[in-house]
């Protein structure tokens, strides 16, 4: 099984300012034959199922605000938040789709300093 | 618009069974492959398995927690995925979300039911 890895598990950031958020797999999801990263983000609020944010690593879902981002290739992901937004606060979660069983992060607190 | 309703979860007894259902709406759902997660109290999210679409032979998927003690199926004319769960321990305790796979299957899952709570407790 892939095993992901978040860091930190929590985070506090201020109003207004950047927030990043690492994942890490165990082996690549880069599949070498369509050079796609099978890696999605998902932000979930207390009491809601998971949001899909981003997929294919750097993919932002439709209606998703520009102010997140996804980059990373092979082993290594980051999620940025550019600008937090009081609404951001939540947990994430990134997810890899490489193979089954699909594996999540530990998630990722992120709350308003 | 897509949505996604379980039902069938409650309080069950360690070595019972339950099934829960998926009932679909606003997509057409023989076409893809739905899948189940879960998410016990306080923590992260986890896969369950997966059944593909009869295109694809309607196959099923699973997490090797719950292999040979979860089923999951589908019945297409009324629009709803089943997890049969059997031999329930306390550690399957959780919420469980079915969700609709972006593709046949793609693994990334853009729509999610609210989730119905399976609590496993004599």
């Amino acid at each position: 099984d892939i095993v992901m890895t978040q860091s930190p598990d929590s985070l506090a950031v201020s109003l207004g300012e950047r927030a990043t958020i690492n994942c890490k797999s165990s082996q690549s999801v880069l599949y070498s034959s369509n050079n796609k990263n099978y890696l999605a983000w998902y932000q979930q609020k207390p009491g809601q199922p998971p949001k899909l944010l981003i997929s294919w690593a750097s993919i932002r879902e439709s209606g998703v605000p520009d102010r997140f981002s996804g980059s990373g290739s092979g082993t290594d992901f980051t999620l940025t938040i550019s600008s937090l937004q009081a609404e951001d606060v939540a947990v994430y979660y990134c997810q890899q789709y490489y193979s089954t069983p699909y594996t999540f992060g530990q998630g990722t607190k992120l709350e308003i300093k | 618009e897509v949505q996604l309703v379980e039902s069938g979860g409650g309080l069950v007894k360690p070595g019972r069974s339950l099934r829960l259902s998926c009932t679909a709406s606003g997509f057409t759902f023989g076409d893809y492959a739905m899948s189940w997660f879960r998410q016990a109290p306080g923590k992260g999210l986890e896969w369950v398995g997966f059944i593909r679409s009869k295109a694809y032979g309607g196959t099923t998927e699973y997490a090797a927690s719950v292999k040979g003690r979860f089923t999951i199926s589908r019945d297409d004319s009324k629009r709803i995925a089943y997890l049969q769960m059997n031999s329930l321990k306390t550690e399957d305790t959780a919420v469980y979300y079915c969700s609709r796979d972006y593709g046949d299957p793609a693994g990334y899952f853009q729509h999610w039911g609210q989730g119905t709570l399976v609590t496993v407790s004599s």
